[in-house]
């Protein structure tokens, strides 16, 4: 089976300009999540999207928006981008079909870097 | 949400076993208790979950406390490659979002 895939793996934008990141979730997964990291803290989770539909938000501004498209990829957009927003992004599938618990399979993320 | 306190970092010797405390008191009774691991430039990897008895799997244990206020991970023969940053996240059943923290960090000596 092939694992998360995520595009690009480094990306440098300057503040106030508009990104998109890829992922292409594992297969037989339906499910999508995405997640920022900053350097030596955790991933916090931005948003989830099941059935082409966000389905929980995280603390973040609606200039974060994503998608997700009928073969379960997904899409994280971000807006006016501000240098807080350099971080590596994170995306992770797992299946419903399996139950909430279903456990989450990673990429190994976007960096994003706003100068 | 359930928080969760973790000791900053850990050292073990190669090939011997490792025990990971997490501390999660405010847990509630139907959050699963869901171990990941994050080796460095990679995404998060899961390691095991568990809601009450404990659970084995090829990568690790998982010993949960019978009032489930914490739990341990237990490597059983530590390797380099086990050398990572270890989170520990209470997970409700009708829950959407990881509450990832800071972690454990892991150093596995030669």
């Amino acid at each position: 089976e092939t694992g998360v895939t995520q595009s690009p793996t480094h990306l440098i934008k300057t503040r106030g300009q508009q990104v998109t990141l890829r992922c292409s979730s594992q297969s037989g997964h339906n499910t999508v999540s995405w997640y920022q990291q900053a350097l030596g803290q955790g991933p916090q989770f931005i948003f989830q999207y099941y059935r082409e539909e966000e389905n929980g938000r995280g603390n973040f501004p609606p200039r974060f928006s994503g998608l997700q498209f009928p073969n379960y990829s997904s899409e994280l957009n971000v807006n006016a981008l501000e240098l807080d927003d350099s971080a590596l992004y994170l995306c992770a599938s797992s299946n419903r079909g399996q139950g909430v618990t279903s456990p989450l399979h990673f990429g190994n993320g976007t960096r994003l870097t706003v100068t | 949400d359930a928080k969760t306190t973790q000791p900053n970092s850990m050292e073990s010797n190669e090939e011997e076993p490792v025990h990971l405390p997490c501390n999660h008191s405010t847990i509630s009774g139907t959050d699963y208790i869901h171990w990941y691991r994050q080796l460095p430039s990679q995404g998060p990897e899961y390691v095991i979950h568990g809601l009450t008895s404990n659970v084995n799997n090829r990568m690790a244990s998982l010993a949960i406390a019978e009032d489930r206020k914490s739990s341990t991970l237990i490597l059983h023969r530590a390797t380099l490659r086990d050398a990572a940053v270890y989170y520990c996240i209470p997970y409700p059943n009708t829950g959407n979002q990881f509450y990832f923290g800071t972690g454990t960090s892991l150093t596995v000596i030669p």
